[in-house]
């Protein structure tokens, strides 16, 4: 199993500014994976974080918007650009799942955006 | 494209009923499918990974099982307590996504004492 750490876990935030999550995982993995959660909803990916690679963004979502770094392989930062109430939502990191492996998550970021 | 859906979208017990929470993915193509617990405003904690190739799983008071030709998956959580409150979501990895997961909407579930 992999144990993750993400920070913050809530914050509000003025529209207009930009908040960077972080997510630390206790163990070297290849891949990260970063979800939004709307308010009732299911979990969406963002994206797709690898070692050493520009992130592989879903349909939908732009670096501009959701810039990802991934400078080593434990660690790995969202940052939520120019936000707007509409952004006010948990965003979680995942490792895995490798092929037919488990996903784990961390404890999510709750952000409202005001 | 793989479809996830999470049949009721609430509910509600008294103690000590068993519960049965339903799972359904529209493409049986899949490496394994996953249950997760998630606590109002926190994280997902997984229960439970079956295997396409399992018929299901144990840990405890929960059992999970896979019926892969149908699209169906089983959480059963026996003589549920108060504490089992939480939304609960089941998750595939199919094979045509890669390493990428596809969630249901989740079960909201009330255990009342």
């Amino acid at each position: 199993s992999a144990v993750i750490s993400q920070k913050p876990s809530r914050d509000i935030c003025q529209r207009g500014t930009s908040l960077t999550i972080q997510c630390q995982v206790d163990s070297q993995v290849t891949m990260m994976f970063w979800y939004r959660q709307q308010p009732g909803q299911s979990l969406t990916l963002i994206a797709t974080a690898n070692q050493g690679s520009e992130a592989t963004y879903e349909s939908g979502f732009v670096i501009d918007k959701f810039p990802i770094s991934r400078p080593n392989l434990t660690f790995s930062t969202l940052t939520v650009s120019n936000m707007s109430p509409e952004d006010s939502s948990i965003y979680l990191c995942s490792v895995g799942p490798g092929t037919g492996t488990e996903a784990f998550f961390g404890q999510g970021t709750r952000l409202t955006v005001v | 494209k793989q479809e996830v859906t999470q049949i009721p979208a609430a509910l509600s017990v008294p103690e000590g009923e068993n519960l049965v929470l339903n799972c359904s993915f529209t493409d049986s193509a899949i490496y394994n499918l996953q249950w997760f617990r998630q606590d109002p405003g926190k994280g997902l904690t997984s229960l439970l990974l079956i295997q396409s190739s399992q018929r299901e799983q144990t840990s405890g008071r929960l059992n999970a099982s896979l019926d892969k030709s149908s699209g169906r998956s089983t959480l059963y959580i026996a003589a549920s307590q108060p504490g089992d409150s939480a939304t609960y979501l089941c998750a595939v990895q199919h094979k045509a996504a890669g390493n990428k997961l596809t969630f249901g909407g989740g079960t909201r579930v009330l255990v009342k004492p």
